[in-house]
């Protein structure tokens, strides 16, 4: 299947910093990239979609300014969290999918975050 | 509007048992049909997925079939190896809004030597 790269894996940084996080395709166009995060022991939830080329949809409660989100090529989106509290501390992941499939996602490997 | 179900609670069962976890879900049409499989501290990787009705997905002897009667798309696997350990989670792709996986809650399976 296709790869998407997530990095980093893992962050530690201090209150009010901001840390950016990169998803990859390493082998296919992704027209598409999403973003969730993921409480201990729970599902994902989905904070917000990215297309190429254009502002990302947020989810309902999700903040844009403190979650930015770029998706300025069809191989690369960043979510940035700025200003990051330790409430933000979570695990991260990215998922892409190519616009011709429109089948599977593939999801990167995750990135923990944690403020201290 | 639409949604999954997966069955309460963790799954803790021996080595060489039968495994079956219940997913349901409720959509619009007939959406593809998908299982995810996290093992600890890592992302998501497709399991199996079918999509059209009485497909049946399957892969490292897990299997799935697609009831469109019952909206159901139950995992089972007929002997567990300690390695089969993660959680699960079922995702069907909505036909609404932004065409994304809606994903259930997912189940922990421990597989017990």
């Amino acid at each position: 299947g296709a790869v998407v790269s997530q990095h980093p894996s893992w962050v530690i940084c201090k209150s009010g910093t901001s840390v950016k996080i990169e998803c990859r395709s390493l082998d296919f166009q992704a027209t598409t990239m999403f973003w969730y995060r993921q409480f201990p022991k729970q599902s994902l939830m989905l904070m917000a979609t990215s297309n190429e080329g254009s502002k990302a949809t947020y989810e309902q409660g999700v903040e844009k300014d403190k979650f930015l989100i770029n998706h300025a090529s069809l191989t690369l989106s960043t979510l940035t969290v700025t200003s990051a509290h330790p409430e933000d501390s979570s695990f991260y992941i990215c998922s892409a999918e190519e616009r011709q499939r429109n089948t599977e996602a593939f999801f990167g490997q995750g990135t923990r975050l944690t403020v201290v | 509007g639409d949604s999954v179900t997966q069955m309460e609670g963790p799954v803790t069962l021996s080595e060489e048992a039968f495994l079956t976890i219940n997913c349901t879900y409720t959509a619009t049409g007939y959406p593809s049909l998908f299982w995810y499989v996290q093992y600890p501290g890592e992302g998501l990787q497709l399991l199996l997925k079918a999509t059209k009705a009485d497909d049946k997905g399957s892969n490292k002897g897990f299997e799935a079939t697609y009831r469109k009667e019952t909206t159901s798309f139950h995992l089972e696997k007929g002997s567990v190896q300690v390695s089969d350990s993660a959680v699960y989670f079922c995702a069907p792709r909505l036909l609404r809004g932004n065409n994304r996986l809606a994903f259930g809650k997912g189940n922990q399976v421990v597989v017990i030597p």
